[in-house]
């Protein structure tokens, strides 16, 4: 069966410092990933998506990055956390676009 | 721009009563839409998924019905338990594109013993 990982589970983190959160699915391959923003009291923002290794999209404009190094590994970075960058991350796989995903079980980032 | 909303934002039911949840989205042209539970804290599990061609999808006390058309689904929960209680999240799926999902923000759900 398939499982997703997420770590840090929580991280605290002050204005300006690096950001690097990490994400791993298992038992599948060449899966689509996602990694999406829950903002508090509003819904989920896709933030990047990729459908291979080193392919990455970007939905909206941010001090944020994504990268695939591996086919099963999604990385979520930041060179300068802003206050904003504060939320729930969330990463996601899929089989396909046309097929559910399926939730990791989210990082809780405070940025002070 | 597709535009999901979801009402009510929260509502508090007392132990089996039967609920229907609301969500309603701007552009009809969708592949799928799905329903999501999300307890405090943690990630999403999906719950329903109904393809564009369908009407509804039941799962156990769960039924999601979808009229494409008017640009609504509903998720009824019958005989609701405490554990329950969770956000719920509406997603749809555009039909061309990058078929990026768009959710609501969400119904949150308590049910009281």
């Amino acid at each position: 069966s398939q499982t997703i990982h997420q770590w840090p589970a929580t991280l605290v983190q002050p204005v300006g410092s690096p950001l690097s959160l990490e994400c791993t699915v298992e038992g599948t391959s060449n899966p689509n990933l996602y990694w999406y923003r829950q903002a508090a009291g509003r819904g989920l923002q896709l933030l990047f998506y990729s459908v291979g290794i080193g392919q990455i999209s970007s939905e909206v404009p941010q001090n944020l990055s994504a990268s695939r190094p591996q086919d099963r590994q999604f990385i979520l970075s930041s060179k300068k956390l802003l206050l904003s960058d504060s939320g729930f991350y969330l990463c996601a796989w899929g089989p396909g676009f046309q097929e559910t995903q399926y939730f990791g079980p989210g990082t809780r980032l405070l940025v002070l | 721009k597709q535009e999901v909303t979801q009402i009510p934002a929260a509502l508090s039911v007392p132990e089996g009563e039967n609920l229907v949840l609301n969500c309603s989205f701007t552009d009809s042209a969708i592949y799928n839409l799905q329903w999501f539970r999300q307890d405090p804290g943690k990630g999403l599990t999906s719950l329903l998924l109904i393809q564009s061609s369908q009407r509804e999808q039941t799962s156990g006390r769960l039924n999601a019905s979808l009229d494409k058309s008017s640009g609504r689904s509903t998720l009824y929960i019958a005989a609701s338990q405490p554990g329950d209680s969770a956000t719920y999240l509406c997603a749809v799926r555009p039909a061309t594109g990058r078929r990026a999902l768009t959710f609501g923000s969400g119904t949150r759900l308590q049910v009281q013993p």
